[in-house]
This record gives C-alpha cells, sequence and structure tokens, in this order.
C-alpha cells in the first residue's frame, strides 16, 4: 500500500509570492496533519483536519492556511512568503482524530529568495 | 522552557555499540509516546509507539516510558551504520481533541563502521 504522498518534493519560490502544498493520507486513513520543520529543529504542528473540519490549529500566523477535501487529500496553503518559511512541510496521517502513531510522508522543501 | 527537551548531539558510536537517546518533557498529559527515525531529506519514519508507562522491545530496539520522572529513552542493540539518522522523539496528551505531537529537537546519530 502506498504511503503518504506529498508534491511537490522541491519548490523555490521569492517572497511575497504563494505557495500551495499538496498530500494525499494512506488510504483509509481520514486525518491529516502539516508540520514545519525548518533546520535542525523538530517538527512544528501547523494544523489538523478530520472529516474536512480543522481539529486544531499551531502558532502559526494567519497566512497560512489549509483544507481537506472529500478523498480525505490536504492541501496547505501559505500568502504572502517570507524568508522564514523556507522549510521542510510535512504532512501526517492517521485513521482517525485523536489517533496515534500518525505517518509521515517525506515533505515538500520549500525555499524562499 | 520547552515541553519537550532532547539532546541534538551528535552522537559518534562504532559499530555494535549500545545506543541510549533520551527525552525528558513537562507536561504530566503526555500519554502517547513516539520515536521517529530521520534520514537526510526524508520524512519521519515511524520506529516505536508506546501507550503510557513501560518498555516495549521491536528486534534491535527497545523503548522505555517512565511518566514518574517524565523520561523517555530509546536503545538501540548491536548498532548498524544504516542506523545512522536523526532520531526524534514525538508525544501526545491532549485525547481526542486532536492529534498534535510535541516532538524534540532530535539527535544525528552516527554509526560508524
Amino acid at each position: 500500500d502506498a504511503g503518504v504522498t506529498q508534491s511537490p518534493t522541491h519548490l523555490i519560490k521569492t517572497r511575497g509570492q504563494h505557495v500551495t502544498l499538496r498530500c494525499s493520507p494512506i488510504s483509509g486513513h481520514k486525518s491529516v496533519s502539516w508540520y514545519q520543520q525548518v533546520l535542525g529543529q523538530g517538527p512544528q504542528f501547523i494544523f489538523q483536519y478530520y472529516e474536512k473540519e480543522e481539529r486544531g490549529r499551531g502558532n502559526f500566523p494567519d497566512r497560512f492556511s489549509a483544507r481537506q477535501f472529500p478523498n480525505y487529500s490536504s492541501e496547505l496553503n501559505v500568502n504572502a512568503l517570507l524568508l522564514g518559511d523556507s522549510a521542510l512541510y510535512l504532512c501526517a496521517s492517521s485513521l482517525e482524530s485523536g489517533e496515534q502513531p500518525q505517518h509521515f510522508g517525506d515533505g515538500t522543501r520549500l525555499s524562499i529568495l | 522552557q520547552k515541553e519537550v527537551e532532547q539532546d541534538p548531539g551528535p552522537l559518534s558510536v562504532p559499530e555494535g555499540a549500545i545506543v541510549s537517546l533520551n527525552c525528558t518533557y513537562s507536561n504530566s498529559a503526555f500519554q502517547y509516546f513516539m520515536w521517529y527515525r530521520q534520514y537526510s531529506r526524508k520524512g519521519p519514519e515511524l520506529l516505536m509507539y508506546t501507550y503510557s508507562s513501560g518498555n516495549k522491545e521491536d528486534g534491535r530496539f527497545t523503548a522505555q516510558v517512565d511518566k514518574s520522572s517524565k523520561y523517555i529513552s530509546l536503545f538501540i542493540r548491536d548498532s548498524q551504520p544504516s542506523d545512522s539518522a536523526t532520531y526524534l522523539c514525538a508525544m501526545n496528551g491532549y485525547g481526542g481533541a486532536t492529534n498534535k505531537l510535541i516532538f524534540g529537537t532530535g539527535t544525528l546519530l552516527a554509526v560508524q563502521p
């Protein structure tokens, strides 16, 4: 079975631009979470979605938004990109909300110039 | 003070050594404890998952949780060069409300052949 898949794998943007990152969870998994991992740090929680509803939000500005589709895939959107948004963006899925463990994709590496 | 503290290393050991990796935490509500392994340019891969206190063994890996001391450990026996990676501890204690994981900063391990 396929694991969590994310696209694109690598993206280069300039300051002020907008970006959309995509995630497909493991088949049968209904919960999707997004994390930001800056070099040398552990992942930081951004959002969790379950059954298309937001179930959790981390300490990130309103420039970050997300949504989940009926097929449980998800998008993370970031507006007005800043240099500090350069990071590895990870998607994780689990069967249900509140259920552990979560399984991660290989992420999208976002570079801001 | 961070909720989860982890020594970033780097930790260098000879092949065949026993490796001990540790995390401490401050939130007594944490109930789910995970260890992830992350290779360079890859997403975190689940190694061990423990609920509440106790020990869990899987092959060369043993996870221990001591909730009274707020301390978790991962032991790797007969370490191999292929074990060279960053090891992340992660915790959750929010019940069904959210899947939010709190990560340590990760420990970089190098196993020398």
